[in-house]
């Protein structure tokens, strides 16, 4: 069966630091991994995507998430953190058999001023 | 376009009551779904849609149901409201173009408090 682990609850970080929200899948054929943001009170909004090629995805906001086949890994990363970029963060995985999206349980990014 | 919009954005209810959460999306996807959100639990899928007409259970179905007669609306029914179904309800649609690389739309959430 197809699963997301995001091993951190919370993650802090100070402004203008390199921030990584981690995010390790499981999956029987070839991934297809997500990243959704979601601020306090708003819905999800997507961040960026890996179907296949370059490991190193970039998307919105500045945010860049690398993908390692080897470790089954999907981390998310910014090189120079904003204080408007706390808020909680999803990795999530299409089952590509069925038609559901698995989400992580989410990883809380906070950065310190 | 408005994207995907729910209603109500909170409610109260008490125990064994009724109410119909409705989803609505103006961007003509085919497939929709519901979640909900609980703490420290992430999102899970209550029962999604891939089509106008047609329903699926997702990881927790249980005390839920959902119709789809319209595309572009999506309702989620609690027959009988339990505390346990105190969460926030999130809405999605997705084009549906059997594309595994489909990103979804959220909707702005519905809080529901059971009590």
């Amino acid at each position: 069966a197809q699963s997301v682990a995001q091993p951190e609850d919370q993650v802090n970080v100070a402004e203008g630091n390199p921030l990584t929200v981690k995010c390790t899948y499981s999956v029987s054929g070839n991934p297809y991994l997500f990243w959704y943001v979601q601020y306090p009170n708003r819905g999800l909004q997507f961040l960026l995507k890996y179907i296949t090629g370059d490991n190193l995805v970039k998307g919105s906001y500045g945010f860049e998430a690398e993908f390692n086949k080897s470790q089954t890994s999907f981390h998310l990363k910014k090189p120079s953190a904003l204080v408007s970029d706390s808020a909680l963060y999803f990795c999530a995985v299409r089952d590509g058999g069925t038609y559901k999206y698995i989400f992580g349980t989410g990883t809380r990014l906070k950065v310190l001023a | 376009n408005a994207g995907v919009t729910q209603t109500p954005k909170f409610r109260v209810l008490k125990t064994g009551q009724s109410m119909t959460l409705l989803c609505a999306q103006d961007m003509n996807h085919e497939y929709m779904y519901w979640y909900r959100q609980d703490p420290g639990m992430g999102l899970r899928l209550i029962h999604y849609s891939v089509g106008e007409g047609t329903t699926a259970k997702g990881e927790v179905p249980d005390g839920y149901n959902v119709s789809r007669l319209k595309k572009q609306n999506f309702l989620l029914g609690l027959e009988s409201a339990a505390p346990s179904q105190t969460s926030v309800y999130f809405c999605a649609s997705s084009p549906g173009q059997s594309r595994v690389w489909e990103t979804q739309y959220f909707g702005p959430g519905t809080r529901l408090l059971v009590l």
